[in-house]
């Protein structure tokens, strides 16, 4: 079935570690999306790609970093995980301009 | 002050209501606005999809976009117990790649 696949679908993590949550598509889209959700906030946009090869920050990048080595695959790493960092992350991708994004079944973080 | 407002609910209604669930923008230069339903523990998936001003309808859903109040909504006819889940609005401007979401409304229909 065609879509965006993350890995891995929940983990608990010690603040202070290394995480690289991974995200794959097989639509050919060229935009891709990272996205926190929390409660009362809803989706916030951490970093996006419009192509492979170029990224830009979102909403709220601190923490984070991404890479777009190839059109499919769209890591999200944080490099020293903190507290505030505990959500459920959606990576989402779209065909290029429009608006329809399309999301997969979120990582689910926490950081003690 | 948020670009997007929407009402977090939840809303509970019984089944076979009519169900309206609205947001309001600042931004005008927001051209696309869409409608994402997220059941629990899923991700979101997109339910309408329109550009600029009107109306479109699919099945038992009617989205609006009003761009001169910068209000836009999703009504739901007949409302079905399948249809609890919480609706998120997005919205985006005809440049970059940026789209920005709604807080999302929790709606549950009773059977």
């Amino acid at each position: 079935i065609a879509g965006i696949t993350q890995a891995p679908t929940s983990q608990i993590l010690a603040a202070g570690r290394r995480m690289t949550l991974r995200c794959t598509q097989d639509m050919r889209h060229n935009a891709m999306y990272w996205y926190r959700q929390d409660l009362g906030l809803g989706l916030r946009l951490i970093h996006y790609s419009n192509t492979a090869g170029t990224t830009g920050k979102g909403e709220v990048p601190d923490g984070y970093s991404v890479s777009r080595a190839n059109t499919d695959d769209f890591p999200l790493t944080l490099a020293s995980a903190v507290p505030s960092q505990t959500s459920v992350y959606f990576c989402a991708s779209s065909a290029q301009g429009t608006g329809e994004l399309f999301f997969g079944e979120g990582s689910r973080l926490t950081v003690l | 002050q948020k670009e997007v407002e929407q009402d977090p609910g939840p809303l509970s209604v019984p089944e076979g209501a009519i169900v309206s669930l609205n947001c309001t923008y600042s931004n005008s230069a927001f051209q696309y606005f869409m409608w994402y339903r997220q059941y629990s523990r899923k991700g979101p998936e997109l339910l309408m999809y329109t550009y600029s001003s009107g109306n479109k309808e699919d099945g038992r859903f009617t989205a609006q976009v009003d761009k001169s109040s910068k209000y836009i909504s999703l009504f739901i006819r007949d409302s079905q117990p399948s249809d609890s889940a919480t609706y998120l609005c997005a919205m985006k401007g005809t440049g970059g790649f940026k789209t920005i979401f709604g807080a999302g409304t929790r709606l549950f229909v009773k059977a």
